[in-house]
C-alpha cells in the first residue's frame, strides 16, 4: 500500500480564499482523522471518522472549517474563507480498528 | 493523572550519550500506549505498541517499557546519534473512544555531534 496520501503538499493562497485538503487513507482502515501541526499547540485534532461518519468534531476551530468522507477511500477538509492564523501543517492518519495510526506526509498551508 | 504527559519537554544530549524520557498515562481502564518518532518536516511514525503491563519493547537502540498499575512508560535511547534528534510522542486511547489516541505534547530531543 501506498500509505496515507494526502495533496496538495504545500498551498500557498491569500487571505479570503476557500482552500480544499484532500486524503485518501490507507485501504481497509475504518478511522481518519485530521490533525493540524501549530507551534503553540502541538499537535491539534481537529475531526475524525469512524467508518465514513464524523464521530468528532470538537476540535474544528470554527464554521469556517469544514470536512467531510464521502466514502472509505477520500476525506477532504475544507477552510473557507482562509485567515492568516490557518497557516499550519495539516496532516491525515489513517487506522484499522484500535490498532496503530498511520500519517500522511501532511499539506503545508500558507495563507497571505 | 487525567492526561496523557510527557516529561521532560525537550532534552538536548551530545552524541553517545544514552537517554530517556517518561509518559505518564491515566492507568484507570487502560488499554495501549503507543510510541511515535516525528522528525522535523516529516509526519509521526509509528514506534511501537505496547498493551501489557510490563510489556518491554526494542527496535535497534530504542527500546521502551510499560507500567500500567501506576501509569507510565519510558523510552530508552542507548548510544544517541544525531539521526535520532526528533519529537517522540506518546499516546493513548481512553474511555469509550478508544479508536481515537490522546497525544502528550512529546519530547523534542536534539542529539549534538
Amino acid at each position: 500500500d501506498a500509505g496515507v496520501i494526502q495533496s496538495p503538499r504545500h498551498e500557498v493562497t491569500e487571505m479570503g480564499q476557500e482552500v480544499t485538503l484532500r486524503c485518501k487513507p490507507i485501504s481497509g482502515h475504518d478511522y481518519l482523522f485530521w490533525y493540524r501541526q501549530t507551534m503553540m499547540r502541538g499537535l491539534e485534532l481537529l475531526i475524525y471518522f469512524n467508518n465514513n461518519v464524523p464521530i468528532d468534531d470538537s476540535g474544528m476551530p470554527e464554521d469556517r472549517f469544514s470536512a467531510k468522507m464521502p466514502n472509505a477511500s477520500f476525506s477532504t477538509l475544507k477552510i473557507q474563507p482562509s485567515e492568516p492564523r490557518d497557516s499550519a501543517v495539516y496532516f491525515c492518519a489513517s487506522q484499522l480498528e484500535t490498532d496503530t495510526q498511520y500519517f500522511g506526509p501532511g499539506t503545508r498551508l500558507t495563507v497571505l | 493523572i487525567l492526561n496523557v504527559e510527557q516529561s521532560p519537554q525537550s532534552l538536548h544530549v551530545q552524541e553517545g550519550d544514552s537517554t530517556n524520557f517518561t509518559c505518564s498515562f491515566p492507568s484507570s481502564n487502560f488499554y495501549a500506549l503507543h510510541w511515535y518518532r516525528w522528525e522535523t518536516a516529516k509526519s509521526p511514525e509509528a514506534l511501537f505498541v505496547m498493551t501489557l503491563n510490563g510489556d518491554e519493547k526494542k527496535k535497534g537502540r530504542i527500546s521502551a517499557t510499560l507500567n500500567t498499575k501506576e501509569g507510565y512508560s519510558y523510552l530508552y535511547i542507548k548510544g544517541s546519534q544525531p539521526e535520532d534528534s526528533a519529537t517522540y510522542l506518546c499516546a493513548s486511547p481512553r474511555g469509550s473512544t478508544l479508536g481515537r489516541l490522546y497525544f502528550g505534547r512529546g519530547t523534542q530531543l536534539t542529539v549534538w555531534p
